[in-house]
C-alpha cells in the first residue's frame, strides 16, 4: 500500500545544530508540504513543493530550508536549530489537482525539541 | 493575518449530542473546503470535504454546510460519541500565490463526555 513516511518520530536537538527531517511517500503525488504543529496556532505551512526542482515558501519559513530531488522525498533542513523552532511537524502530500480526489495525505509527523 | 478562523478553540458535547465548529475564510482560488480530524500522536486525516455546486454534503454523522456569501462552512457531527473526541481542522485553499495548498484553521478539541 503507498504510505507517507516521517522520520525520525522524535528528536532532541541542541541550539546552533543543523537538524533535517525526512519525508518520504510511495503516492506518485507530484505535490509535497511542510507544516508545523503549535498550540493555538494549528497548522502552519513552512515550505512546499510541486514538483521534482519546485520549492517554495510558506509563511513561516525562516530558519528552514527544502530540497527535491526526486518525486518521493522532500526532506526539510534548519538549517541553525533555535528553542523557536520546538514543535511537531508534518510532512504530505497531494494529487496534481487539489480538491478532486482524496485531499492531502499527512505523515505521521516528527516532534522536535530544541534544548 | 488569520485567513481562516475556526471556532471555537475546544468544545465539550454529551455522548448523543450534536458537535458543531464553524469556520470563516477570505478570498480562496477555488471553491474546495475539506476537514481534517487528528487523533492524540498521529497525522490529521481527510474526514469529508466539499466542494460548493451544493450548500451541504453529509457522510454518516458528518455534515458541512456551506454559505457562500458569507464566507462561511461548518462541521456538524450528530450523535456524537466518545470516539469522535479529537482534534478538528477547517482548511481552504486561499488565494495567495498558488491555489494547490491549503491554509488551516486553528484548530478545534473537540471532548465527547458519557
Amino acid at each position: 500500500d503507498a504510505e507517507i513516511t516521517q522520520s525520525p518520530r522524535h528528536k532532541i536537538t541542541e541550539t546552533g545544530r543543523q537538524v533535517t527531517l525526512a519525508c518520504h511517500q510511495t503516492w506518485n503525488h507530484n505535490n509535497m508540504f511542510w507544516y508545523r504543529q503549535d498550540l493555538g496556532h494549528g497548522l502552519r505551512l513552512i515550505h512546499y513543493s510541486y514538483g521534482v526542482q519546485d520549492t517554495n515558501k510558506g509563511e513561516v519559513s525562516d530558519g528552514y530550508s527544502v530540497s527535491r530531488s526526486n518525486t518521493e522525498d522532500l526532506p526539510l533542513t534548519l538549517e541553525s536549530a533555535a528553542s523557536s523552532q520546538t514543535s511537531v511537524y508534518f510532512c504530505a502530500s497531494s494529487e496534481s489537482i487539489l480538491g478532486t480526489g482524496a485531499g492531502y495525505t499527512f505523515g505521521s509527523g516528527t516532534r522536535l525539541t530544541v534544548v | 493575518q488569520q485567513q481562516v478562523k475556526q471556532s471555537p478553540q475546544s468544545l465539550i458535547v454529551q455522548k448523543g449530542g450534536i458537535s458543531i465548529i464553524n469556520c470563516a475564510y477570505e478570498n480562496t482560488a477555488f471553491d474546495y473546503f475539506p476537514w481534517y480530524q487528528q487523533f492524540p500522536g498521529k497525522g490529521p486525516a481527510l474526514l469529508i470535504a466539499i466542494r460548493p455546486d451544493v450548500s451541504e454534503k453529509k457522510e454518516g454523522r458528518f455534515t458541512i454546510s456551506f454559505n457562500k456569501s458569507a464566507k462561511q462552512f461548518s462541521l456538524h457531527i450528530m450523535d456524537s460519541q466518545p470516539g469522535d473526541s479529537a482534534t478538528y481542522f477547517c482548511a481552504a485553499p486561499i488565494l495567495t500565490g498558488g491555489g494547490n495548498k491549503l491554509t488551516f484553521g486553528t484548530g478545534t478539541q473537540l471532548k465527547v463526555e458519557l
